[in-house]
């Protein structure tokens, strides 16, 4: 069974261009979150949503905007892609004021 | 921003080494976690230690959280190939919130 999963694994666009990531958790989590990783493996929170309200919002460009439809769900789309966007986005959920965190496989974002 | 520096960055050692990877930070935490990344997937969660002076141990994995709870180590035992990897130590900063540190790439030569 898969805990924590994210759409797509590989996502190849062009600058400018408008794209999507979702991601789905089946552990029954009140929280999840979207994370940045560079390439130098430097792992970055970006957002944080609890029972689908955003509580952490780190200093994201306001191109980037997540969407929480339910608790299992939460989305990333980001308008207007920058080639320093390229970069593996991971999404992760954890029990409200829990710190272990359960991440999904990840997103590798390449932009041209 | 609490800052977790790891050390050492990168680490090649034969199978059957025993290796020792560092997390230090100038703040106090109430928990720190271990995470392994192995490439191409997503951190898993080895460890988390929350008692200062605290050790645990997973099999070859021992972990130690300081007594001022400000740093923790990784011990490991008779490295494996299949303990190859990225190490990172985490601590949390809020309710909700995470730091990282920038990891420990680690290669066990078979």
């Amino acid at each position: 069974d898969t805990a924590v999963s994210q759409t797509p694994k590989y996502l190849v666009t062009q600058m400018g261009n408008d794209k999507s990531i979702k991601c789905e958790q089946n552990l029954g989590h009140d929280t999840m979150y979207w994370y940045k990783q560079d390439s130098k493996k430097f792992l970055k929170i970006m957002f944080s949503y609890n029972n689908k309200e955003l509580i952490i919002n780190e200093t994201v460009p306001n191109r980037f905007s997540p969407k929480s439809p339910d608790k299992a769900h939460l989305n990333l789309h980001i308008n207007s892609l920058e080639l320093g966007d390229s970069a593996v986005y991971f999404c992760a959920s954890s029990h409200p004021r829990v710190y272990e965190q359960y991440f999904g496989p990840g997103t590798r974002l390449t932009v041209t | 921003t609490q800052l977790l520096e790891q050390s050492p960055q990168f680490l090649s050692i034969q199978e059957g080494e025993n290796l020792t990877v560092y997390c230090n930070s100038s703040s106090v935490f109430s928990s720190l976690q271990w995470y392994r990344q192995e490439p191409g997937e997503g951190p898993v969660l080895l460890v988390t230690v929350v008692t200062g002076g605290e050790v645990k141990k997973l099999k070859r994995l021992t972990f130690q959280f300081g007594d001022a709870r400000k740093d923790s180590s990784l011990h490991i035992t008779a490295a494996q190939p299949g303990d190859t990897g990225l190490y990172l130590c985490a601590a949390g900063a809020g309710s909700y919130q995470l730091t990282f540190g920038k990891g420990t790439k680690l290669s066990v030569i078979p």
